[in-house]
Formats: C-alpha cells, structure tokens, sequence
C-alpha cells in the first residue's frame, strides 16, 4: 500500500525567516495532494491542496508544489510568523474501491520563534 | 452548519475497561472514517463506512476494536478490552462521496483524547 515519509519531524524557524517541508509517496496512482494544519488540542484543518502534476498552489502565505514524477510534495512557508506554530501533516489519496484513501506522513512539528 | 461532532473529548479509562467512543458526521455525508492518532504512528485508518456500510475495518485493530453505524448520523467506537498502548487521540472524519474526479473531502472532528492507566 501506499507509504508517505514527511520530513522533517520537528522545525523550528525565526519570525520572518522561510520553512520547507517535504513528503515523498510510493504510489504512482496517487492523484490529490494535501496539507492540514493541527494546532494544539485542535483538530485537522485543510490547509492547500493540489491535484495537478507539478502544480503550484499559493495562499495564506503558503505554497505547495508537487512533482508527480519524482513523487514530491513539499510545503514551503515564506515568511513565517507565530500563528504559523502548528502541527503539519501531508495526505495523499488514492481511489481504491471507489472511496478516497487519505494516507498521512507522520507529521512536522513547526515552532516560529520570534 | 455543525460541523463532526465527537464525544467525550477526553477519556479516563482502567486497563480492561470497555470503552465507548461517539461521533457524529457532518449532516448529508455518506462516508465516515475513525483515525487512531499517536505521535510514533502518527494517522491510522481504523474503520471506514459508506452509508452505513462497513468498508474497511483496519486490519491490526479488528481484535478489540469494533466500529458501528447504526444510522446515518450516529457511529461508535467500541474498544474492549482497554491497554495502555491504546492511549491516543482517536479522530472521526466524514465525507460526501466523490463522483467521477470530483475529491470527497474529509472533514474532522475535535477528536477524543484517551488514556488508558
């Protein structure tokens, strides 16, 4: 089944400062991409997502670029700032039996320092 | 409008205890998941309805792990018997199924934070 590795697992940046997180996917007939953001004793909340091969997907400070051929989804935040401090999880989803599997990386824990 | 509803939001249970997790979807969503959720494992799929219908029932916890839909609003999480290695955030997503390409997006719940002495 499908396996997707999230790096890095813990980061930490200055106000200001950029952050890139990245998630790798084995399944070449994955085909939506996502972003949830966690914050503490919260629940998921979708952050981006992306459908398209090497697509660009900007908003909310955030932008997402995937590569399908290389299986790469990364998440690159410009210009952080202290509400950015969350818990970030990719999803990729597969159709299998008709219903849309979300597999998640492990997550990354993302501290904005001022 | 309501968005998933799950209760309790925290849970105290013995090790033994027979435990009963509740969840409620977002009104006209045909596809539910439980998500277990602990920081080494990170998200994992526990049960998975359409329309009631039980679709998947995640494999490893089948032993202990018992997921219901009795009606289209309403689904439980019973586990029995409790082990400490169950303490974690248990997560409740619903969806509207997806037609053609159309993405059924999940939407989640508060979840249930529970620890198992």
């Amino acid at each position: 089944g499908e396996q997707v590795e999230q790096r890095p697992p813990h980061l930490s940046v200055r106000e200001g400062d950029s952050a890139v997180i990245t998630c790798t996917y084995t399944d070449p007939n994955s085909y939506y991409f996502f972003w949830y953001k966690q914050e503490p004793g919260a629940s998921l909340q979708l952050l981006m997502k992306v459908f398209s091969s090497t697509e660009i997907n900007e908003g909310q400070g955030f932008t997402v670029l995937l590569n399908k051929k290389d299986k790469r989804l990364s998440l690159n935040l410009t210009a952080a700032h202290p509400g950015d401090s969350a818990a970030y999880f990719c999803a990729v989803s597969a159709r299998t039996g008709g219903a849309d599997r979300l597999t998640f990386g492990k997550g990354t824990q993302l501290i904005i320092q001022p | 409008d309501a968005g998933v509803t799950q209760t309790p939001r925290h849970e105290v249970a013995e090790k033994g205890q027979t435990i009963i997790l509740k969840c409620e979807p977002v009104s006209g969503h045909n596809d539910l998941f439980w998500y277990r959720q602990t920081k080494i494992q990170g998200l994992e799929l526990l049960s998975y309805f359409r329309s009631k219908s039980l679709m998947e029932d995640g494999g490893a916890f089948k032993d202990r792990f018992k997921a219901e839909m009795l009606n289209s609003s309403f689904s439980t999480l019973k586990i029995q018997p409790t082990e400490p290695k169950d303490s974690a955030v248990y997560l409740c997503a619903s969806s509207l199924e997806g037609l053609g390409y159309n993405y059924a997006e999940q939407f989640f719940g508060p979840g249930t934070r529970l620890t198992v002495l």
